[in-house]
C-alpha cells in the first residue's frame, strides 16, 4: 500500500533563511508520481511539483528545489531565501501510476516564515 | 492544466439536512474525479474516486449512504452530504485527474460548518 511520510509536524524558520520539508514514501510500484502541494490560509491547493519515478533528476525552480532519491524513497523540498509569503502547509504526495490513479497525501508541514 | 470551480465556498446548513456540493471540470472532460475531506490542520483524507457514468468508488471507513456520489457527466460530479451532523463540519476539496500528463488539478474547496 502506498504511504507517505512528512515528519516534520511544524517548522519556524527567519526570513530569507533555507529550509528543507523532508518526505518520504512507500510504495511496492516501480511506476508512481510525486507531487508538492502548497496550501496557503485560503485552503486552494497550489500544485508545486510532479516528478515520475523514473526521472531522478533534482529541479529547480527559482528559490524552490526538490531532491529525489530512489534509494532512500525520499523527495524533499528546499526553499532558498525564505519569504514571509512562504509560510503555508506543504504536502507531499504519491500516486501509484496504473491502479486506481488516487494521489494518497502526507499529514503535511506547518511552515512558518518569521520576518 | 484543467480549470476546476467547486461550488459553493462556504456553506452552513443545519443539523439533520442535507448539502450538495458540486464540481465542474470547466475546460476539460474529466473521467474520474476525486473528493477529498480535510479536517482543521490535517491532511487531505481520500472520501472516494467518482467515475463517470458508474458508482462511485468508497475509501475504507466512508459511509457511501451517507456521502452520495454523483458522476452524472464528463464535467460534473456532486457529493452530497445526507443528514449532516456538526462532526461532518469539514473543508471538503475535489479533484479532476488528466490522464494524458497525469496531472491533478484541484477546486477552490468547500467549507461546510453544520450547526
Amino acid at each position: 500500500a502506498q504511504k507517505v511520510t512528512q515528519a516534520q509536524t511544524e517548522i519556524s524558520v527567519v526570513e530569507k533563511e533555507d529550509v528543507t520539508l523532508d518526505c518520504v514514501y512507500e510504495t511496492r510500484d516501480t511506476t508512481y508520481y510525486l507531487f508538492w502541494y502548497k496550501q496557503p490560509p485560503s485552503g486552494e491547493l497550489v500544485f508545486l511539483i510532479r516528478r515520475n519515478s523514473f526521472d531522478e533528476q533534482n529541479e529547480i525552480s527559482g528559490r524552490y528545489s526538490w531532491n529525489f532519491q530512489k534509494s532512500t524513497s525520499s523527495f524533499n523540498f528546499t526553499i532558498t531565501a525564505s519569504q514571509v509569503v512562504d509560510s503555508a502547509v506543504y504536502f507531499c504526495a504519491l500516486s501509484e501510476a496504473g491502479r486506481d490513479d488516487k494521489i494518497i497525501f502526507g499529514k503535511g508541514t506547518r511552515l512558518h516564515i518569521l520576518p | 492544466g484543467a480549470v476546476v470551480s467547486q461550488h459553493p465556498s462556504r456553506v452552513i446548513c443545519k443539523s439533520g439536512t442535507s448539502v450538495k456540493i458540486e464540481c465542474r471540470s470547466l475546460d476539460f472532460q474529466a473521467t474520474t474525479m476525486f473528493w477529498y475531506r480535510q479536517f482543521p490542520k490535517q491532511s487531505l483524507m481520500l472520501m472516494a474516486t467518482s467515475n463517470e457514468g458508474s458508482k462511485a468508488t468508497y475509501e475504507q471507513g466512508v459511509e457511501k449512504d451517507k456521502f452520495l456520489i454523483n458522476h452524472a457527466s464528463l464535467t460534473l460530479s456532486t457529493l452530497t452530504v445526507t443528514s449532516a451532523h456538526p462532526e461532518d463540519s469539514s473543508f471538503y476539496i475535489c479533484s479532476v485527474q488528466d490522464r494524458t500528463n497525469y496531472g491533478y488539478t484541484f477546486g477552490s474547496g468547500t467549507r461546510l460548518t453544520v450547526v
